[in-house]
C-alpha cells in the first residue's frame, strides 16, 4: 500500500531563517505531488505540483521554493521566512496522471514564524 | 477564479441525528467530487468520491451529486460525537487543471452527545 511521510511535524522558526520541508511516497511510482498551505480559519490554498522530477509549478507567487530532486521525493524551500508563512503545511499525492482521482493527504508540518 | 462554497457552520447536531453538509462549485466542466474529513490540529482524511449523478452510499455516509445544479452534499446518519470534525469539499479542475482540485473552507460539524 502506498504511505506518504512529511517532516518535520512541528517546526518554530524566527524571521529571516531559511526552510526545509520534505515530503516522500512509498509503494508508489511516477505519483503527482502537491504542497499545500493552509493559514488559520481559511481553506486549503496549492502552492506547488509537480507532475514528474525537477518538473515544479507554482500555483501563487510567493516567499517559497520547491523541488523534486527524486520521483517520490518533494522538498518546500525558502531563503528567508516572513511572518505571513506561518500556518500548516500538507504533502498530498495522487497516482500517475491524477485525472478525476482524489488526493492523499500526509500528516502535515505546523510551521511558526516568531 | 473557480470557487468552492460551503457554509462554513458550526453546524450542531444531536446524537443519533442526520448531519447534513452542502457544497456548491462554480466550474462546470467539473467531473469529480470528493469530500474530506478533517479533524482539529490532523491532515484531512479523504472519506467519499463521486463522479456521477445521484446518490452514493458507504455506511453511515452519503453523497449527493446534482451536476446540473452544480451542487454536492454529504449526509451523515447515526451521527456519533466522533464524526465531530471540519468537512472539506473538493472539487477537480476542469480541461487541462483537470488533476488539481479546489477546496472549499470547511463545515464545521459539532455533535453533541
Amino acid at each position: 500500500s502506498q504511505t506518504i511521510h512529511q517532516w518535520p511535524a512541528t517546526l518554530v522558526q524566527p524571521v529571516g531563517s531559511p526552510l526545509s520541508l520534505e515530503c516522500t511516497v512509498e509503494g508508489t511510482s511516477n505519483p503527482n505531488l502537491y504542497w499545500y498551505r493552509q493559514a488559520a480559519g481559511r481553506g486549503l490554498q496549492l502552492l506547488f505540483y509537480s507532475v514528474g522530477i525537477g518538473q515544479i509549478s507554482s500555483e501563487v507567487p510567493q516567499n517559497l521554493s520547491a523541488s523534486r530532486p527524486q520521483d517520490r521525493q518533494f522538498i518546500l524551500s525558502s531563503k528567508k521566512l516572513l511572518l505571513s508563512d506561518s500556518g500548516f503545511y500538507l504533502c498530498a499525492w495522487t497516482p500517475l496522471g491524477g485525472i478525476n482521482q482524489p488526493q492523499h493527504f500526509g500528516d502535515g508540518t505546523r510551521l511558526s514564524i516568531l | 477564479q473557480k470557487e468552492v462554497e460551503q457554509n462554513s457552520g458550526p453546524l450542531s447536531v444531536p446524537e443519533g441525528a442526520i448531519a447534513s453538509l452542502n457544497c456548491t462549485y462554480s466550474d462546470r466542466g467539473s467531473q469529480s467530487f470528493f469530500w474530506y474529513r478533517q479533524y482539529s490540529g490532523k491532515s484531512p482524511e479523504l472519506i467519499m468520491s463521486i463522479y456521477s449523478n445521484g446518490d452514493k452510499e458507504d455506511g453511515r455516509f452519503t453523497a449527493q451529486l446534482n451536476k446540473a445544479s452544480q451542487y454536492v452534499s454529504l449526509l451523515i446518519r447515526d451521527s456519533q460525537p466522533s464524526d465531530s470534525a471540519t468537512y472539506l469539499c473538493a472539487v477537480n479542475r476542469s480541461g487541462g487543471s483537470n488533476y488539481k482540485l479546489t477546496f472549499g473552507k470547511g463545515t464545521l460539524l459539532t455533535v453533541n452527545p
